[in-house]
């Protein structure tokens, strides 16, 4: 079982840019979640998708935040323009769809915007 | 009021000392709960889900009392390879909401 493979582990960009963040939830697993971690807000619900379709974006910062689950072994969170308070770790977690069972994550992206 | 609040610590313990972590939750529908380890620079890990009759894993023992709405962890003969932050997590519908986490440092 190769876990939740998020792709990539680190990225720099200009204010500005797009960045495009990448996620494959394990095999079987149904939901898919994204989260932002910083030190002042700890870990943060951004959206989370069950089978392939998004239940909740409450979470989603603002209109330059957008996720997508084309198929069920792949997901992407899109930042356009990007802003220096973007800056945060992006982990991508997957579960069975079932409330007994906790999230299991993958080894996050670091994100800084200068 | 956060849904999820725990002590950021740090919590400074020499090895082989016990140590407790508490964690309160503001939703009483909540279904699920579990405490989960963060190395530095690492993502989380699940350490153990927490029933409602308490449960324990080797060093480890997680309890929940839904009446005062608080989940526990304590660490019993603490290891320096303990050392790391512990988020507890609780679930409603299908939604994981973290603590900010404990940091706990272990020293010789």
């Amino acid at each position: 079982d190769a876990g939740v493979i998020q792709s990539p582990r680190h990225e720099v960009t200009e204010m500005g840019q797009e960045v495009t963040l990448r996620c494959k939830p394990i095999s079987g697993h149904n939901s898919l979640f994204w989260y932002r971690q910083t030190m002042m807000r700890g870990l943060e619900l951004l959206i989370y998708f069950n089978n392939n379709v998004p239940i909740d974006d409450s979470g989603m910062p603002e209109d330059r935040f957008s996720a997508k689950m084309p198929n069920a072994s792949f997901s992407t969170l899109k930042i356009q323009p990007s802003e220096p308070r973007d800056s945060a770790v992006y982990f991508c977690a997957s579960s069975f769809d079932n409330s007994n069972y906790g999230y299991t994550f993958g080894s996050g992206t670091r994100l800084t915007v200068v | 009021r956060k849904e999820v609040e725990q002590d950021p610590g740090p919590f400074n313990v020499p090895e082989g000392a016990t140590v407790a972590f508490n964690c309160t939750y503001s939703n009483s529908a909540s279904q699920s709960f579990f405490w989960y380890r963060q190395d530095c620079r690492k993502e989380p890990k699940l350490l153990m889900s927490v029933y409602s009759s308490g449960n324990e894993d080797g060093r480890f023992t997680a309890q929940l009392n839904r009446a005062s709405q608080y989940i526990s962890l304590l660490i019993r003969d603490s290891k320096l390879s303990d050392s790391a932050t512990y988020l507890c997590a609780v679930k409603g519908f299908q939604k994981l909401v973290f603590g900010t986490g404990t940091r706990l440092l272990v020293s010789p």
